[in-house]
């Protein structure tokens, strides 16, 4: 069994289509984030909630607007894309509360390529 | 702000060689300090975590790190690389403020050769 998934795992779209990513884990984590890796590699994260609330907000545009549903979902969100939007996108959770200790899971990626 | 640097974004080392990847972090706080793999278009994977106590930290697939207070430092190493060994590893920080903000060095790539 998955304990992180996302989908989709590719996704290739026009500039300035909107477009969804959705992540579900299955692990009974509270937690759950986004990360953002560029071309070089580079992680940062970018959005983190806990127990459906949103906890960490990375001074990202507000084009990207992140919802869950449940404990076990986070979903992404991107309107209007760009071209500096193709990367790929990690999801991630963590278990009960907010210690800084608790090992972060993550799901496969997806990569997103916009045209 | 916290910070992490790896030395040397490639590594390259014969099978059956030690492995060292750097890390040094910079914290105002008691730093948790972790490395994670991540194989080719695959998630990552932790590898170890450095929280208290012990500073010598065990991790999977034979690696081991240091915490070096006085240095800043959390080296990755390992005695004897394998070909599966091959990957990028990130070193990572909490962040300021706690809620489990992790804050990622550039990675390094290891390749391992016959």
């Amino acid at each position: 069994d998955t304990a992180v998934s996302q989908t989709p795992k590719y996704l290739v779209t026009q500039m300035g289509n909107d477009k969804s990513i959705k992540c579900e884990q299955n692990l009974g984590h509270d937690t759950m984030y986004w990360y953002k890796q560029d071309s070089k590699k580079f992680l940062k994260i970018m959005f983190s909630y806990n127990n459906k609330e949103l906890i960490i907000n990375e001074t990202v545009p507000n084009r990207f607007s992140p919802k869950s549903p449940d404990k076990a979902h986070l979903n992404l969100h991107i309107n209007s894309l760009e071209l500096g939007d193709s990367a790929v996108y990690f999801c991630a959770s963590s278990g009960a509360g907010l210690d800084p200790y608790n090992e972060q899971f993550f799901g496969p990626g997806t990569r997103l390529t916009v045209l | 702000a916290q910070s992490v640097t790896q030395l040397g974004s490639h590594v390259s080392v014969s099978e059956g060689a030690l492995v060292l990847l750097r890390c040094n972090y910079s914290s105002s706080v008691p730093p948790y300090l972790f490395w994670y793999v991540q194989y080719p278009n695959q998630g990552l994977q932790l590898l170890l975590k450095y929280t208290t106590g012990a500073t010598l930290v065990k991790g999977i697939n034979g690696f081991e790190a240091e915490f070096k207070k006085s240095e800043t430092s959390f080296h990755l190493t390992k005695p004897s690389a394998h070909m599966s060994d091959a990957a990028e590893y990130f070193c990572a920080v909490t962040g300021s403020g706690g809620y489990n903000k992790l804050i990622f060095g550039a990675g390094t790539r290891l390749a391992v050769h016959p």
